[in-house]
């Protein structure tokens, strides 16, 4: 099972807000930064969100992040139904010495 | 632009061993650390292994430790992953992957499209 605890389903309508929540413990996001990323359907994943909140140069500002205590969420404004796809949290983890993923978290735009 | 093309993937069988490559190109290669993440047939994302860019810090997740071996040729600009012992659970797209530096530590910036490795009789 995966260190890192995500809803494994999420929807909404277009243009409208979705959040995706991401929960750990104090050896992971408790003490590290959270990334995500989005990985559509067939495609690598892709590099989303880092350190907790910063977006990659082409990512929209629709995406943000937030990170407090040992949790940390994903939102997504205005949804497009491009943005269907899998969103993983991820964090280093400083008692296993590696990084911890969610299990992910398939977002559907109805 | 980063170019990062994983080679070597096939089937093989349980306790056979493959050697994956991946081939990088457009940064400088020996400042980053690359990394391995693998996905399981339908399943999330799992870390596998990190090594630094002068080789000199290697970590693995527990359920490769002893089988898998990361390594890199910074003249050849390539990361390897010795896989041996393989096991049907190995069975995954593995994509190779580079590290951010500065404010983007620890995050997983570029990835490649992956390879398949299939471990079965």
């Amino acid at each position: 099972q995966s260190v890192l605890t995500q809803p494994p389903s999420a929807s909404e309508t277009p243009g409208q807000r979705v959040t995706i929540s991401c929960s750990g413990s104090s050896s992971n996001i408790g003490s590290n930064t959270v990334n995500w990323y989005q990985q559509v359907p067939g495609t690598a994943p892709k590099l989303l969100i880092y350190r907790n909140n910063q977006r990659p140069s082409g990512v929209p500002d629709r995406f943000s992040g937030s990170k407090s205590g040992t949790s940390a969420s994903l939102a997504i404004s205005g949804l497009q139904s491009e943005d269907e796809a899998d969103y993983y949290c991820a964090a280093w983890d400083d008692s296993l010495t590696g990084w911890v993923f969610g299990v992910g978290t398939k977002l559907t735009v109805l | 632009e980063v170019h990062l093309l994983e080679s070597g993937g096939g089937l093989v069988q349980p306790g056979g061993s493959l050697r994956l490559s991946c081939a990088a190109s457009g940064f400088t290669f020996d400042f980053y650390a690359m990394t391995w993440v693998r996905q399981a047939p339908g399943k999330g994302l799992e870390w596998v292994s990190v090594i630094s860019g002068s080789g000199g810090s290697i970590y693995y997740s527990d359920s490769v430790k002893g089988r898998l071996t990361i390594s890199r040729d910074n003249s050849e600009n390539t990361v390897y992953l010795q896989m041996s012992s393989l096991r049907p659970e190995d069975t995954a797209v593995y994509y190779c992957v580079k590290v951010g530096v500065g404010a983007a530590a620890h995050a997983f910036e570029h990835w490649g499209q992956g390879t398949l490795v299939t471990v079965a009789s």
